[in-house]
């Protein structure tokens, strides 16, 4: 079975520029989560969709993060414009769904440096 | 959301068991209590997860205290291959969403 796919792996930009982060979560789940996990710290929520629509955004700076899940499947979350405290890992997870037992399967990150 | 405590480090020797303790005294009656772990550069990986009774699996055993205050990760016989981030989080909220903290760095020694 394949596992949870994120493109690129690394990316280096610039402050106030943009970057695009994509997710490919295991076929069949429906459930999507993004995470931002900076330096030292556990993984902290960022959004999760429930096949295309959004479950919880709560935690997502709206004011320069943006996430989308067109069709209920792959994911793409974009950043506009970075700041140098945007530096971290983001992490794509996927689960069958949000039950209790539900475990998440995580993709590799992309690892983020703004300069 | 249920706040948990872990030690941020622990030492094991290689072969030897591992007894990973985690504090969750305001976890709520319905939240479930899972663990993971992350290998370096790797995103967060499954351990187990369980409710009030221990659980066990391939992996590892979940001790749950009957006041379900605390638990503790048990890895039965460690290896190298077991040094990581050990995550215990519970699951709350209506979407059931994990909520990790610093977890415990393992170093396993050979």
């Amino acid at each position: 079975e394949a596992g949870v796919a994120q493109s690129p792996r690394y990316k280096i930009i610039e402050k106030r520029q943009s970057v695009a982060f994509w997710c490919n979560p295991i076929s069949g789940h429906a459930t999507l989560y993004w995470y931002q996990q900076i330096l030292g710290q556990g993984p902290k929520l960022l959004i999760q969709f429930q096949n295309n629509g959004v479950v919880d955004d709560s935690q997502l700076p709206k004011d320069r993060f943006s996430a989308e899940r067109l069709k209920g499947v792959d994911s793409t979350l974009k950043i506009q414009p970075a700041k140098l405290e945007d530096s971290a890992v983001y992490l794509c997870a996927s689960s069958l769904g949000p039950g209790q037992g539900n475990e998440q399967f995580f993709g590799p990150g992309t690892r983020l440096t703004v300069l | 959301d249920a706040k948990t405590t872990q030690p941020n480090s622990m030492e094991s020797n290689e072969e030897e068991p591992v007894h990973l303790p985690c504090n969750h005294s305001t976890i709520s009656g319905t939240d479930y209590i899972h663990w993971y772990r992350q290998l370096p550069s790797q995103g967060p990986e499954y351990v187990i997860h369980g409710l009030t009774s221990n659980v066990n699996n391939r992996m590892a055993s979940l001790a749950i205290a009957e006041d379900r205050k605390s638990s503790t990760l048990i890895l039965h016989r460690a290896t190298l291959r077991d040094a990581a981030v050990y995550y215990c989080t519970p699951s709350s909220g209506s979407a059931r969403q994990l909520t990790f903290g610093s977890g415990t760095q393992l170093t396993v020694l050979p």
